[in-house]
């Protein structure tokens, strides 16, 4: 079964540190792109970051510089390190993985993991 | 970066209805453009993608439309699971931008 499962959510304080993982079934991270994306209380959905096949990386102008994204082909992981958090990176972080080598074309986001909450306070 | 420009915002319709959702890019995405429905605490799912293919488990009352700049999403004949907020993304460049979200809602 295709699965991805997010862990690693809590509650940390401004200028903290947190490490999301997106732990993956089904397929290989290493060959897929992931993408992370987030929804703060009672917004929409952001897009942060994607990590393609090879390890290179792109980023949200909201999160460049704090956060790091990277892939983990011995656990079959992708990871979000998230640096000097604030109260504005306070949302539900899902993991998603790109369809376009799946048929569903390039960025389209085809399956999704349930979401982990990050909650920035003091 | 590629903004995307909903509209409406929100939506109130009935079961049967007949409604369409529009999606703006503030530059050219040719047909790099997905649609997602996202209900309350669930995991948002892939509706449409490239514009205007289903994916697998859609309904053929959804459709999707349009290249360039300009998108639509239409629901015919509405029924009670529809409910939930919908949103447009474009997956041509970097960031992969989300239009702010379509709440849809039962009048």
């Amino acid at each position: 079964e295709v699965r991805l499962v997010e862990s690693g959510g809590g509650l940390v304080q401004p200028g903290g540190s947190l490490r999301l993982s997106c732990g993956v079934s089904g397929f290989t991270v290493t060959v897929n792109y992931i993408h992370w994306v987030r929804q703060a209380p009672g917004k929409g959905l952001e897009w942060i970051s994607v990590v393609y096949s090879g390890g290179s990386t792109s980023y949200a102008d909201s999160v460049k510089g704090r956060f790091t994204i990277s892939g983990d082909a011995s656990k079959n992981t992708v990871n979000l390190q998230m640096n000097s958090l604030t109260t504005d990176d306070t949302a539900v972080y899902y993991c998603a993985r790109d369809g376009g080598l799946y048929g569903s074309g390039k960025g389209a986001l085809d399956i999704w993991g349930q979401g982990t909450m990050v909650t920035v306070s003091s | 970066d590629i903004q995307m420009t909903q509209s409406p915002s929100s939506l109130s319709a009935s079961v049967g209805d007949r409604v369409t959702i529009t999606c703006r890019a503030s530059q050219t995405i040719y047909k790099y453009l997905n649609w997602y429905q996202h209900k309350p605490g669930t995991a948002p799912k892939l509706l449409i993608y490239s514009a205007s293919l289903l994916h697998y488990w859609v309904p053929s009352r959804f459709s999707g439309s349009g290249s360039g700049t300009d998108f639509t999403l239409t629901i015919n004949s509405l029924q009670s699971e529809d409910f939930a907020t919908y949103y447009c993304q474009q997956s041509y460049s970097t960031p992969n931008t989300f239009g702010q979200g379509t709440k849809l809602e039962i009048k």
